[in-house]
């Protein structure tokens, strides 16, 4: 069965440190997005990328945070400078169509010290 | 900005129980859709309802769209243990962007 891989499962970084956090997507997939869980609160959108763009960001979603498809097949988040407060988990969901099931990754727990 | 709000947070039943999760808004959703999470894992997909009024069966789980399209629930009959996780709705935003909104989850624990 076709999965979302993310890595690494666990990434613990300094603050101020720059994380790039992995994702491979389902290969025929059009629609690519990161989600973000802070520990006991409700998955929060953070953006969705399509056609190689950013469609849409949420208020989150700030300068410090960019995206990539660099090769056509790994969807990757960077944040630039992390703050504590960006501990969380991170999953990354892909779609093949706009009203489509939604395959999300296993996340990736991003600890920031 | 569109919310979802689901109740109750937590449950702790008996096995053999039934129980009923709510997924509440305001706003009107195209479709609406019912993740289980399992602790350290991604949301997995149990369905997604798009007609007002609709409802879907998954063995003992029922799940019903409001026929507005602005509410939904979760029926479990004769919880199992197995049934043990935290459920999450999530509602489909208005741009055409695939974009999911969660509520904030309902833990459910069914001891045996």
């Amino acid at each position: 069965e076709p999965e979302v891989t993310q890595t690494p499962s666990h990434q613990v970084t300094q603050m101020g440190q720059e994380v790039i956090l992995r994702c491979v997507p389902i290969s025929n997939h059009l629609y690519f997005y990161w989600y973000r869980q802070i520990l006991g609160q409700k998955v929060e959108f953070l953006v969705s990328f399509y056609n190689n763009e950013i469609s849409e960001k949420s208020e989150i979603f700030d300068d410090q945070f960019s995206v990539e498809r660099p090769d056509g097949s790994n969807f990757t988040l960077k944040i630039r400078s992390t703050k504590l407060e960006d501990s969380a988990m991170y999953f990354c969901a892909s779609i093949a169509g706009a009203r489509a099931e939604a395959f999300f990754g296993q996340g990736t727990r991003l600890t920031v010290v | 900005t569109q919310l979802l709000e689901q109740s109750p947070q937590f449950l702790s039943i008996q096995e053999g129980e039934n129980l009923t999760v709510y997924c509440n808004s305001s706003s009107v959703f195209s479709s609406l859709q019912w993740y289980r999470q399992e602790p350290g894992e991604g949301p997995v997909l149990l369905v997604t309802v798009v007609t007002g009024g609709e409802v879907k069966k998954l063995k003992r789980l029922t799940f019903q769209f409001g026929d507005a399209r602005k509410d939904s629930s979760l029926h479990i009959t004769a919880a199992q243990p197995g049934d043990t996780g935290l459920y999450l709705c999530a509602g489909v935003g208005p741009s055409n962007t695939g974009k999911l909104i969660f509520g904030q989850g309902t833990t459910l624990q069914v001891k045996p």
